[in-house]
């Protein structure tokens, strides 16, 4: 059981590049999340979405899409990256009977 | 909306001994939840207590317990007989019960163990 997989790991970009990032959760979940974080702040939620093909916004979304195409996958994506979004980005899917959220391993993202 | 305040971004304490984290947080709903998540430096995030608010006895997971004062709207979590393996930043977390069931972090605290 994978649970929450995210990819890639690690990534640099350049300033005005694009990129992807993908979530994947093999545990059936309705609800996922991307939240960032970044040093003294926690972590933030980006976008989210409570079933496939639909998304939503949270505390942060400019500059990021989102799509759920797929029940199991949840992408966010960068159209042009600025340094302001180096950061570490989580993916999460959500328990709805506990609440407890299953978290990625994180992306690590640097934008030169 | 709601929020999530850890007012110590760094603790430590000696093994063996006992530590406490702070967490306030601020809300309307009647019913929610409550978390405390560890991030070791392997950056995994790892579920460590969980609080429902309608049940007035707090949470106790082995070496670790909450002291959870609705009214105070305040989430405590102690952490007994520290152990190395404790060091991490710890993460308090908000969710209502109603809508996105989305989790509010606080700030964060990090907790050294002293040998």
């Amino acid at each position: 059981n994978a649970g929450v997989t995210q990819t890639p790991k690690f990534r640099v970009l350049k300033t005005g590049q694009s990129m992807t990032l993908l979530c994947a959760q093999d545990m059936n979940h309705e609800y996922m999340y991307w939240y960032r974080q970044d040093p003294g702040m926690g972590l933030r939620l980006i976008h989210y979405s409570v079933g496939e093909g639909t998304t939503a916004k949270g505390e942060v979304p400019d500059g990021y899409n989102v799509s759920r195409l797929k029940k199991q996958n949840f992408l966010l994506g960068l159209e042009s990256a600025a340094p302001s979004q180096t950061s570490v980005y989580f993916c999460a899917s959500n328990v709805l009977r506990t609440g407890e959220l299953f978290f990625g391993e994180g992306s690590r993202l640097t934008v030169l | 909306a709601q929020t999530v305040t850890q007012s110590q971004p760094e603790m430590s304490v000696q093994e063996a001994e006992t530590v406490t984290l702070s967490c306030t947080y601020d809300t309307s709903e009647s019913d929610y939840y409550l978390f405390w998540y560890k991030q070791p430096p392997s950056r995994q995030m790892i579920l460590v207590i969980r609080q429902e608010a309608y049940k007035q006895q707090n949470a106790t997971e082995n070496r670790f317990s909450v002291n959870f004062q609705k009214a105070a709207k305040s989430f405590s979590l102690k952490i007994s007989d520290s152990q190395l393996g404790d060091a991490a930043m710890y993460f308090c977390a908000y969710r209502g019960i109603q809508g996105a069931q989305k989790l509010v972090f606080g700030q964060g605290t990090r907790l050294t163990i002293n040998p």
